[in-house]
């Protein structure tokens, strides 16, 4: 089946650092990817839509300039945490769209999780 | 999208048969209905999707009564292994306008 893969799994960084997370679909081409952040026991939240060649969208309440996306080819999207500090651990986990409408199948990455000192 | 509603937690053990039920009374016609597991430190996982009736594939079956404001996830004969985060969504398929958002989810817990 199609994966998607993100990189690192795992981070820590000192506060302050910026810190880039990717997402790649490795056997399929994908014009929209999403990304979430998932506090510990909690749901996934909706941070951002990523669309290739164009601005991200952004979900109320998070801040564009600290979570900067680019969606630069079909099959990378990237998230870079700015100027990370410790409230900004927390597991984010992309995802992307292959096809669309009701036969479009979404395929999340693996988890990337950011640890911030 | 539609709301969902899913009990926060559930128990069972080995073998046993779980039901997991979802409700949302907001239901759209063009919307489907699609459940993903999630264990800790992973992405969620494709178990089901389903649009009206009954929908089964090799890992659980998804149950749709006729006005569609429910639906029930089962799991037949759960081992350990079921353990996870049980997610139910409801929209219209994906497209790069869909914002895929997520419940509270259901907490599976599987005892020896």
């Amino acid at each position: 089946g199609a994966v998607v893969s993100q990189h690192p799994s795992w981070v820590i960084c000192k506060s302050g650092t910026s810190v880039k997370i990717e997402c790649r679909s490795l056997d399929f081409q994908a014009t929209t990817m999403f990304w979430y952040r998932q506090f510990p026991k909690q749901s996934l939240m909706l941070m951002a839509t990523s669309n290739e060649g164009s601005k991200a969208t952004y979900e109320q309440g998070v801040e564009k300039d600290k979570f900067l996306i680019n969606h630069a080819s079909l099959t990378l999207s990237t998230l870079t945490v700015t100027s990370a500090h410790p409230e900004d651990s927390s597991f984010y986990i992309c995802s992307a769209l292959r096809g669309s409408g009701t036969t479009g199948e979404l395929f999340f990455g693996e988890g990337s999780r950011l640890t911030v000192l | 999208l539609a709301k969902t509603t899913q009990p926060i937690s559930m128990d069972s053990y080995e073998g046993q048969e779980v039901n997991i039920t979802c409700s949302h009374n907001n239901i759209a016609t063009n919307d489907y209905i699609t459940w993903y597991q999630q264990f800790p430190s992973q992405g969620p996982r494709f178990i089901i999707q389903g649009y009206k009736t009954k929908v089964t594939n090799e890992v659980a079956s998804l149950f749709i009564p006729a006005d569609r404001k429910s639906s029930t996830l089962s799991l037949p004969r759960v081992s350990l292994s079921d353990t996870a985060v049980y997610y139910c969504l409801v929209g219209p398929g994906y497209s790069s306008a869909s914002k895929i958002i997520f419940g509270s989810g259901t907490r599976l817990s599987i005892r020896p």
